[in-house]
């Protein structure tokens, strides 16, 4: 069965402090990867896309990482601030037009 | 950048009625999807349409139904509503490829009453 799973399920951190998102995979076929931040009652919005042959990609203050043998993704994000406060998905895109959901992590930073 | 567009943002509705969400897609993209969150949920996949044709099918009940238009919007029709149905709809679009992105919508927000 393809199941997208995140850890932790919540995190809470003071502003300025670096945290670490897990995402681990078993997604048949697998063509990428994507880590979404998603508001309270808003779309998700996309961070990063992980190609099967990539293996970390930056944008501003998140990196995501990618092993691909062991079904594995990171986000990392530095100097958290406020307005980092979301949940963060991490969704498998399998075949063409499948994607699958992570339980994503709520992330809450603190003043 | 134009960005994915659903109707209407908030919709209430009572049980047993009937809802009509609509998606405008990013111009030029072909594939919409659609998803339901339910409150503290992660979104389930619903359907998609590729060309206009279903390409995919999650976890839609048979009350709902849905479709492309000929200008790639496409809407979903949600009849006899229950009081489960009350979640988060999102719609996504892309242009067809193995790594383009999904670009989601601000999500329409239905309460059944």
């Amino acid at each position: 069965k393809n199941q997208v799973e995140q850890s932790p399920q919540s995190l809470i951190i003071l502003e300025g402090k670096n945290c670490t998102l897990q995402c681990n995979y078993t997604v048949s076929p697998f063509s990428n990867l994507r880590w979404y931040k998603q508001d309270t009652g808003r779309g998700p919005v996309s961070l990063t896309i992980m190609t099967f042959s990539e293996n970390t990609k930056s944008n501003g203050r998140y990196t995501a990482t990618l092993d691909a043998d062991t079904k594995q993704s990171s986000l990392h994000i530095t100097a958290s601030q406020l307005s980092d406060s979301a949940s963060y998905i991490c969704v498998v895109r399998s075949g063409t037009y499948k994607y699958i959901f992570g339980t994503g992590t709520r992330l809450k930073v603190l003043a | 950048a134009a960005g994915v567009i659903q109707s209407p943002r908030h919709l209430i509705k009572e049980k047993r009625e009937t809802a009509t969400l609509k998606c405008y897609p990013i111009p030029r993209h072909d594939t919409v999807y659609w998803y339901q969150q339910g409150p503290g949920q992660d979104p389930q996949f619903l359907i998609s349409f590729y060309e206009k044709m279903q390409s995919d099918k999650g976890s839609i009940p048979d009350r709902f139904s849905a479709q492309q238009f000929s200008d790639y919007h496409s809407e979903l029709n949600m009849s006899s509503l229950e009081l489960g149905d009350s979640a988060l709809y999102f719609c996504a679009s892309s242009f067809q490829g193995a790594n383009t992105e999904a670009f989601f919508g601000q999500g329409t927000r239905l309460t059944v009453v």
